[in-house]
Order: structure tokens, then C-alpha cells, then sequence
């Protein structure tokens, strides 16, 4: 167990679905982030909250949409996703406190399937 | 910006040889560099990481890795590989100063075989 909890585990859904990913984090940082790793490509950066505010999108299609609604939890909402979004999706955490920074900590991931 | 080469996608290896995962970053600035692990069907574990101060650094399980900022290189190494190492590593840098965000590497897949 690393401090960062992600549920499910597993997931799968069909293309009409709505679902959402949860992350929590009791490690008081105040930064999380989301992260999809496909087969066979380098991890993409999705999402950044530092401090509950969004700073960062990727240029993620809308039928993502997160969610932070304190320091220590995160959400992923997916809705009529497609079977190339089907991935390993990665929360992470971090504190970034000016110029100290030790990297950052990973959930075990959802591993979502869309069918 | 940042960015890291893993030139070695694969590495089969011999349990108990050593191995070395290469690495290789671009930067103009100094970086904050790392070394994660990523067993299957978990998420990234971090092993080792470079801030400042001994070049050498020591991580879990064994790893080490030599920072060579003349050759922008974090290479990781291992004396002696267990069954259980076979994972994929991930070197990822990243900037000094707040608010920037990782750039991870590939990954390297390193199969210890018996």
C-alpha cells in the first residue's frame, strides 16, 4: 500500500456507459494527477490539480472529465468511451512545495476495459 | 523542455548477472531525476532518486544509479538480478523549479530468466 488508494481495480463497461474512477490520498500532499497507460506506449499525462485547481489538460477528449473536490480525493468521470480508451489508468500524488520536490507517489491503478 | 531516452526497450537477463538499464536525458536546466518500477498490474514504485549532492545513488532492493550530468545520463544498475526484479523500469525527470511536471521515459521490460 503506498498512500495512494484507487477503486476499482478493475472495470469493465460498455461504450453507453457512465462510470467513475476514485482516488484518495491520506498523505497530505497537494498535488494529484491522472495518468492512462495503453499497451506498448509511453504513460500520457491526462490531468493536473495542485491545490483542488485544475493546471493542466492534455488535451484529453471530453468524454473525460475530472474532478477534485478536496486535497485529498480525485475522480475521473468517464462517459460513452470508446474501446481505444480501454487502459490502465494511474493516480498520482505529490507535494510540491517550491523547490522541494520527491517525486511522485502512484496508486496500484484501475485497469479499464471499454467493450 | 525535458526529455528521456530508454534506448533498450527489452532486456533479457540471467538471474544473479548484473544489468544495467540505460538512460539518457536532454535538458538545458538542472533536473530532479528518478528511477520507478512497475511490477504487473500495479501501479509505478518509486526505487530511486537524484536531487542534489552524491552522484551515486542508492534506491531499493538492491539498484543503484550514477548521475553523469557531462553525459546527461542516469543509467541504473543492478550487481546481482533476482526472478524478482522482472518488472518494467521507468526513468523519469523533471525540472527545477515548481509546478513542472514529470517527463517519463518508455520503460524498459527486464526479464530475469532462470
Amino acid at each position: 500500500e503506498t498512500g495512494v488508494t484507487q477503486t476499482p481495480r478493475h472495470l469493465v463497461m460498455g461504450m453507453t456507459n457512465k462510470k467513475s474512477l476514485k482516488c484518495e490520498q491520506h498523505l497530505g500532499h497537494n498535488a494529484m494527477y491522472w495518468y492512462k497507460q495503453s499497451a506498448k506506449k509511453p504513460l500520457e499525462l491526462m490531468f493536473v490539480y495542485n491545490f483542488k485547481e485544475q493546471t493542466e489538460n492534455n488535451s484529453v477528449p471530453s468524454r473525460f472529465s475530472p474532478e477534485c473536490p478536496n486535497s485529498s480525493h480525485l475522480f475521473l468521470h468517464l462517459h460513452t468511451l470508446q474501446p481505444e480508451d480501454s487502459a490502465l489508468y494511474l493516480c498520482a500524488s505529490s507535494q510540491n512545495t517550491g523547490r522541494d520536490f520527491y517525486g511522485y507517489t502512484f496508486g496500484s491503478g484501475t485497469r479499464l476495459t471499454v467493450v | 523542455a525535458q526529455s528521456v531516452t530508454q534506448l533498450d526497450s527489452q532486456v533479457p537477463v540471467f538471474e544473479e548477472a548484473p544489468v544495467e538499464l540505460r538512460c539518457n536525458y536532454s535538458s538545458s536546466v538542472s533536473v530532479y531525476l528518478f528511477w520507478y518500477v512497475q511490477y504487473p498490474n500495479q501501479g509505478l514504485q518509486l526505487l530511486l532518486k537524484y536531487l542534489s549532492g552524491s552522484t551515486l545513488v542508492k534506491g531499493i532492493n538492491g539498484f543503484e544509479a550514477e548521475f553523469n550530468k557531462s553525459q546527461t545520463s542516469f543509467h541504473l544498475r543492478k550487481p546481482s538480478v533476482h526472478i524478482s526484479d522482472t518488472a518494467e523500469y521507468f526513468c523519469a525527470v523533471m525540472g527545477p523549479n515548481y509546478g513542472q511536471n514529470f517527463v517519463f521515459g518508455p520503460g524498459t521490460r527486464l526479464s530475469v530468466l532462470p
